[in-house]
């Protein structure tokens, strides 16, 4: 019983790259989200999706980030134009009824 | 201002002493969550408390929450090595998401 799997788990680009980090839910589990931790930061809710639905984009920033969950496949978190602002751990959740939230080991974004 | 405030925001002990991290939150809570987080590594889910006064326990770490003073204490016994880590508080706020304290880290010394 695989918990919520986050690939990859270290990403280095370069300023303007682009950046895809992975996740695929628990078995079982409908509901998906997306958090940040900056360096010295708490974590912050970005984005909250189900299967081929945004339901929850308030934590997300207007320019460059968007996520989807598509009816076959990982949720996928997307970085367009990256800058050293992005440089953050990126940690996927997921629930079955929006009960106890399950979360990956994270993604590790570095941005040169 | 913080929604949740944490503290201590660091904490050290020595092996086998107890210890009491805080979590009070500027809004209402309809539940609070309690996570640990390894360097490096994802949160692992301790408990969650929904009613006023409840109280849960998990071998040595028993949390509580007081509803009215809008207030949750997380208190370790005996406290090990293995209970290292940052601990964080999370709040439902009755919609789709969790908003998180920064963090208490914890550091114990053998």
């Amino acid at each position: 019983n695989a918990g919520v799997m986050q690939n990859p788990r270290h990403l280095v680009r370069r300023r303007g790259q682009e950046a895809r980090l992975r996740c695929s839910p628990m078995k079982g589990h409908s509901h998906v989200y997306w958090y940040r931790q900056l360096p010295e930061e708490g974590l912050k809710f970005m984005v909250y999706l189900q299967k081929e639905n945004i339901i929850d984009e308030s934590g997300m920033p207007k320019e460059r980030f968007s996520a989807e969950f598509p009816k076959e496949g990982p949720s996928i978190l997307r970085i367009q134009q990256v800058v050293r602002g992005d440089s953050a751990a990126y940690f996927c959740a997921s629930s079955r009824d929006l009960n106890v939230l399950t979360f990956g080991a994270g993604s590790r974004l570095t941005v040169l | 201002s913080q929604e949740l405030e944490q503290s201590p925001q660091s904490l050290i002990v020595q092996e086998g002493k107890n210890l009491t991290i805080n979590c009070t939150s500027s809004k209402t809570l309809y539940g609070l969550y309690w996570y640990k987080q390894k360097y490096g590594e994802g949160l692992i889910f301790l408990m969650m408390l929904q009613k006023g006064g409840e109280e849960k326990s998990h071998e040595k770490i028993t949390a509580k929450l007081d509803e009215k003073k809008q207030q949750s204490s997380l208190h370790i016994t005996a406290s090990q090595p293995s209970h290292a880590g940052i601990y964080l508080c999370g709040a439902d706020r009755g919609g789709s998401r969790l908003t998180f304290g920064e963090g208490t880290q914890l550091t114990v010394n053998p």
